[in-house]
């Protein structure tokens, strides 16, 4: 199993361009989650999906879009880009019944 | 509002040497605590949990000690090796809220040889 994967790894942006993050699991998971991390701070929830065709705000959900449209893919989108959406995003997947979160590898955003 | 708080930003011990690494919680609600370990470059990983009905529980050189009436956590990791080395973080979780987190700052542990 490849576990969640996210693509792309790296992304650098202009102010004002959009695009979309793919997360993807192969664990058969529930839930879906995105969060941002910043420079020595913690993990905040921007948007989460509690099945396929759900999502619903987290912590930090201005400035993003999400869609569950498959259960195993969760995408995030950023319409406009800014300069405070540079972050580290990390997607993570969890059973139903768990307890513990499966993260990805992580997606370096950095927006100009 | 309510928080998940680490109480040192970073930690340096000596290769060997049993580590100690402490969280504050606000949430009396949280069902169970969640210690991750994050290495550079990486996702968070699972380490170990403990259930808000427990006070301790036990892993592999890893225990964590849950004492509700101060609402404080921590993790404790036994012969410290410099694999161990990486960026520590406790979660809070409420079971009630489709398994929503609240991640503290984290404590970036460094392990000297």
């Amino acid at each position: 199993n490849a576990g969640v994967t996210q693509t792309p790894k790296f992304r650098v942006l202009k102010t004002g361009q959009s695009m979309t993050l793919l997360c993807a699991q192969d664990m058969n998971h529930e839930y879906m989650y995105w969060y941002r991390q910043d420079p020595g701070m913690g993990l905040r929830l921007i948007h989460y999906s509690v099945g396929e065709g759900t999502t619903a705000k987290g912590e930090v959900p201005d400035g993003y879009n999400v869609s569950r449209l498959k259960k195993q893919n969760f995408l995030l989108g950023l319409e406009s880009a800014a300069p405070s959406q540079t972050s580290v995003y990390f997607c993570a997947s969890r059973r139903t019944s768990g307890r513990s979160k499966f993260f990805g590898p992580g997606t370096r955003l950095t927006v100009l | 509002g309510e928080s998940v708080g680490l109480h040192l930003p970073t930690l340096s011990v000596q290769e060997g040497d049993n580590s100690i690494i402490n969280c504050a919680y606000s949430n009396s609600a949280s069902d169970y605590f969640i210690w991750y370990k994050q290495e550079s470059g990486k996702g968070p990983q699972f380490i170990i949990d403990i259930r808000s009905n427990m006070d301790k529980r036990q892993g592999q050189r890893v225990t964590v000690l849950l004492n509700k009436t101060v609402k404080h956590l921590s993790l404790q990791i036994a012969a410290t090796q410099p694999g161990d080395s990486a960026v520590y973080f406790c979660a809070e979780n409420d079971n009630t809220n489709a398994g929503k987190s609240t991640f503290g700052d984290g404590t970036t542990l460094t392990v000297k040889p």
